[in-house]
């Protein structure tokens, strides 16, 4: 057990639909990174917040977006669904935005879009 | 960060030991090289990290040549639960790269009976 939990484990919803992943970082870890990964593109990283701000972006679609609230615990909002969409969803956390340290991940959401 | 290079998959026998190689021939001198491994679809597994020294913990050993261009994990007496894929990042420390991880293709290892 890593210590971060997301939820839901599983998600099945509709084209256009919208949703909402959830993430727990471990007790006392300020940094919130979300990845996504499909069959063809493996893990892919999308957005990092350290302390409720915004820190990094990846490849992160303008149809998603995240946000870290002052418990620490983030979300991420995928609206407009598409097929494409369907992947695990993995949330990771740390103790600070410096790299000396690794990082801990949740253990997923399986989001499918029929 | 610089790019990693790691063989697409490895086979190794159970109980004896795994050495899954590494290059990283553009890594700079403030870049760690981190190890990471994802079980079938669970979420990745922190395994090791380091500098320049040799490094070990209770799940393996990081080798890391003295030119910093390549490095070797060693998991010292693999089993069937060490079949997973492997990762090899290069992480810039306190860069703008803020810890995010970059994961390549990665290594499958297979350990078999």
């Amino acid at each position: 057990d890593s210590g971060v939990t997301q939820t839901p484990k599983h998600l099945i919803t509709a084209t256009g639909q919208r949703v909402t992943l959830r993430c727990s970082p471990r007790s006392g870890d300020l940094s919130v990174y979300w990845y996504q990964q499909s069959l063809d593109q493996g893990l892919q990283f999308l957005i990092q917040y350290y302390n409720g701000e915004e820190r990094a972006k990846g490849n992160i679609l303008e149809r998603f977006s995240a946000q870290q609230f002052p418990d620490l615990h983030s979300e991420l909002n995928l609206s407009s669904l598409e097929l494409g969409d369907s992947a695990l969803y993995f949330c990771a956390s740390s103790p600070r935005h410096i790299s000396n340290t690794e990082a801990f991940f949740g253990q997923g959401t399986r989001l499918t879009v029929v | 960060d610089a790019k990693t290079t790691q063989p697409p998959s490895m086979d190794c026998a159970e109980g004896r030991a795994a050495n899954l190689p590494c290059n990283h021939s553009t890594i700079s001198g403030n870049e760690y090289v981190y190890w990471y491994r994802q079980i079938h679809s669970q979420g990745p597994q922190y395994i090791i990290h380091g500098l320049k020294n040799n490094e070990t913990n209770e799940m393996a050993s990081l080798i890391i040549t003295e030119d910093r261009k390549s490095s070797t994990l060693i998991l010292p007496h693999a089993t069937l639960r060490d079949t997973a894929v492997y990762y090899c990042i290069a992480l810039n420390a306190g860069g703008t790269s803020y810890g995010k991880l970059t994961f390549g293709q990665g290594t499958i290892l297979t350990v078999h009976p």
